[in-house]
């Protein structure tokens, strides 16, 4: 089984600062894929990113980066610059192969505010 | 086009009832689920279904019944509504996950259920 621990639930940063949400994960598998969601006020889920066990290599989309370290199981989301546009409650989230499929685990979330 | 449509969006209703929420996906994806988001916002699965066939069924009371007519479609049935039913349920899809791994997750845009 896997579990996903972000240990901020609520985080409020004034616009333009930096944040960096935090994400911990715990799997016994060697494959196993992270995800990245957000869910803005209006309640969906939009996808931001996946990563796989083999691909250690940081990404950058725009404000958005992310920091996977599997020596400290960790796989960080940081916001540059942040805008009032970014507040909402961010999930990070595991998967791995359970009774023939992926079955994706989520944090409990981290609620980010943007002050203006 | 609403690539994962639910209806209804929110659902009101008494303790004891029976309901249904739909779910259509227009992605072409194999798989779909079924996710319950409480009030604390924590998401957890509770149904995957492959082509129509069952293939996650979490620890979820039996009044709860998935029903697959075809795999572009996953409703959800729910008999005997208790208080503790309300959530957010959201329906998702995916690809199969498959030689590249676990696949991203489309969301459909969740139906609030409110017992009374």
């Amino acid at each position: 089984a896997q579990k996903v621990t972000q240990a901020q639930t609520e985080i409020s940063v004034v616009e333009k600062e930096d944040v960096t949400l935090d994400c911990v994960y715990e799997t016994r598998d060697t494959t196993y894929y992270l995800f990245w969601y957000k869910q803005p006020p209006s309640g969906e889920l939009v996808f931001l990113i996946r990563r796989n066990s083999f691909d250690e290599q940081n990404e950058i989309s725009g404000r958005y980066s992310w920091n996977f370290q599997k020596s400290t199981s960790s796989f960080n989301f940081t916001i540059t610059a942040s805008q009032v546009v970014d507040s909402a409650v961010y999930f990070c989230a595991s998967a791995y192969s359970g009774a023939g499929s992926y079955q994706l685990t989520f944090g409990k979330g981290t609620k980010l505010s943007v002050i203006p | 086009d609403t690539a994962v449509s639910q209806t209804p969006k929110y659902l009101v209703t008494q303790m004891g009832n029976d309901k249904s929420i739909k779910c259509e996906q227009n992605l072409g994806h194999d798989t779909m689920y079924w996710y319950k988001q409480d009030s604390k916002k924590f998401l957890k699965i509770m149904f995957s279904y492959n082509n129509k066939e069952l293939i996650i069924n979490e620890t979820v009371p039996n009044r709860f019944s998935p029903k697959s007519p075809d795999k572009a479609h996953l409703n959800l049935h729910i008999n005997s509504l208790e208080l503790g039913d309300s959530a957010v349920y959201f329906c998702a899809s995916s690809q199969l996950a498959g030689v590249s791994g676990a696949n991203v997750l489309t969301f459909g845009a969740g139906s609030r259920l409110t017992v009374l």
